[in-house]
């Protein structure tokens, strides 16, 4: 079974720390992982894409890094900002298609507090 | 830009009713796939289409169907609903080997 788990469930941190979400798979047969920002009630706004030739991307205060030999994905946060409180999802597109389906862990709720 | 356009925003259901969610992909592209998402949970894959054909379905019921026209838009529909299909519904759209754009979904509630 193709499983995608995150690690914390939950995140409270004051403002300004650097904080490390962990997203871990199961199968390397990966394309490619996406991270993804929700706000209560609304859609996903990718953070960012990770192809399987690449080892990390970054954006802005963001980087995420990918390591398909151990199956995981950490996400990086620098400077957090209570504007940062969101769940954070990330999602595997399996196999060797370019349109093959998003595989979802469950999610990191992070809490930036003031 | 526009983004992907979905409609309605809220819905409200009676159980046993039918349902049908839209989708309009963002400009360029070709694929366009939905999403069930229950609260607190991670999104799970529907089913996915591409060149007007379902190319991909994941482990839901004869019950959500779909469609695609030629213009790329999508249509979900939900047939006999039930309680526990309430839920908030996505829609991601994509070209080749570039990610996903996620619509801000449609809030489903059957009573």
């Amino acid at each position: 079974k193709q499983e995608v788990t995150q690690i914390p469930a939950a995140l409270s941190v004051p403002e300004g720390e650097n904080l490390v979400l962990n997203c871990s798979f199961t199968d390397s047969a990966i394309y490619n992982l996406q991270w993804f920002r929700q706000d209560p009630g609304k859609g996903l706004t990718s953070l960012l894409l990770i192809q399987s030739s690449q080892r990390e991307q970054t954006s802005g205060r963001l980087n995420a890094s990918l390591d398909k030999s151990s199956g995981r994905s950490t996400l990086y946060i620098a400077a957090s900002q209570p504007g940062d409180s969101a769940t954070y999802l990330c999602a595997k597109k399996w196999g060797g298609t370019s349109y093959g389906k998003l595989t979802f862990g469950q999610g990191t709720i992070l809490t930036v507090h003031p | 830009d526009a983004g992907v356009t979905q409609s309605p925003t809220h819905l409200i259901k009676t159980r046993g009713q039918q349902v049908t969610l839209r989708c309009s992909p963002k400009s360029g592209h070709d694929t366009v796939s939905w999403y069930q998402q229950a609260l607190g949970q991670g999104p799970q894959f529907i089913f996915q289409y591409y060149e007007e054909e379902e190319r991909q379905r994941g482990n839901f019921p004869d019950r959500f169907s779909g469609h695609q026209f030629p213009n790329y838009s999508s249509e979900l529909n939900v047939n006999a609903l039930l309680l526990g299909d309430s839920a908030l519904y996505l829609c991601a759209s994509a070209r080749s080997h570039y990610g996903y754009t996620f619509g801000s979904g449609t809030r489903l509630t059957v009573v």
